[in-house]
């Protein structure tokens, strides 16, 4: 069965720095999708930044980036210079790559940003 | 483009009342995907309807049932609400073609309160 962790239920960070989210995954697959979700006080989840299992490069969005460890089954969402604008809730998702494509998520971890 | 989005944003029922969700996707996209998101939780994975047929289904009851329309929109239908049912539902689009699921973009949801 796949799995999501999200160890951290909440982090605080002061604007102009960086914090690091952690996620832990379980998974007998070996080609997978891995994403990181934003979903602010609108509900809306947005999409953060996504992640192919057979990537060995870990991707990068703007300020957002991953820690990809595919053997430890590890994937942290690193934000630089955090922002007001970045407090939300953060969703660690997990979707296999062939049949059904639904999302497997973490219970997420709400990061606060200190002025 | 529009995005998703999804009607009502709020409702409000009575334990063992029936409650239909709606959900239009994004334009181009043909799969449509429901979550229940419960206070406090991660998003979890009820169906998904790819051309008009369901597609993969979660581990949810079968007094929660949908439909997608030619037009790929998709209502959810929950019968015999418990107050369990309680939750933001949240309807997700994305585009299957040629073997290949596409991301996943997600509309506002609707909150359903059981009393």
């Amino acid at each position: 069965a796949q799995t999501v962790t999200q160890s951290q239920p909440e982090m605080s960070v002061q604007e102009a720095e960086t914090v690091t989210l952690s996620c832990t995954y379980d998974t007998s697959e070996s080609d997978y999708y891995l994403f990181w979700y934003k979903q602010p006080p609108s509900r809306q989840m947005i999409l953060v930044i996504r992640q192919e299992a057979y990537k060995q490069q870990n991707a990068t969005e703007n300020r957002f980036s991953v820690n990809f460890q595919k053997a430890a089954k590890s994937f942290s969402l690193k934000i630089s210079d955090s922002q007001l604008g970045d407090a939300a809730m953060y969703f660690c998702a997990y979707r296999l790559k062939t049949g059904a494509n639904n999302l497997f998520f973490g219970t997420g971890t709400r990061l606060t940003v200190i002025p | 483009e529009t995005g998703v989005t999804q009607s009502p944003t709020h409702l409000i029922k009575t334990r063992g009342q029936q409650v239909t969700l709606r959900c239009s996707s994004q334009s181009g996209h043909n799969t449509v995907s429901w979550y229940q998101q419960a206070l406090g939780q991660g998003p979890q994975f009820i169906f998904q309807y790819y051309r008009e047929e369901e597609n993969g289904r979660g581990n949810f009851p079968p007094r929660f049932s949908g439909l997608q329309f030619p037009n790929y929109s998709s209502e959810l239908n929950v019968n015999a609400l418990e107050l369990d049912d309680s939750a933001l539902y949240l309807c997700a689009s994305s585009l299957s073609s040629g073997g290949r699921s596409y991301e996943q973009y997600f509309g506002p949801g609707t909150r359903l309160t059981v009393t």
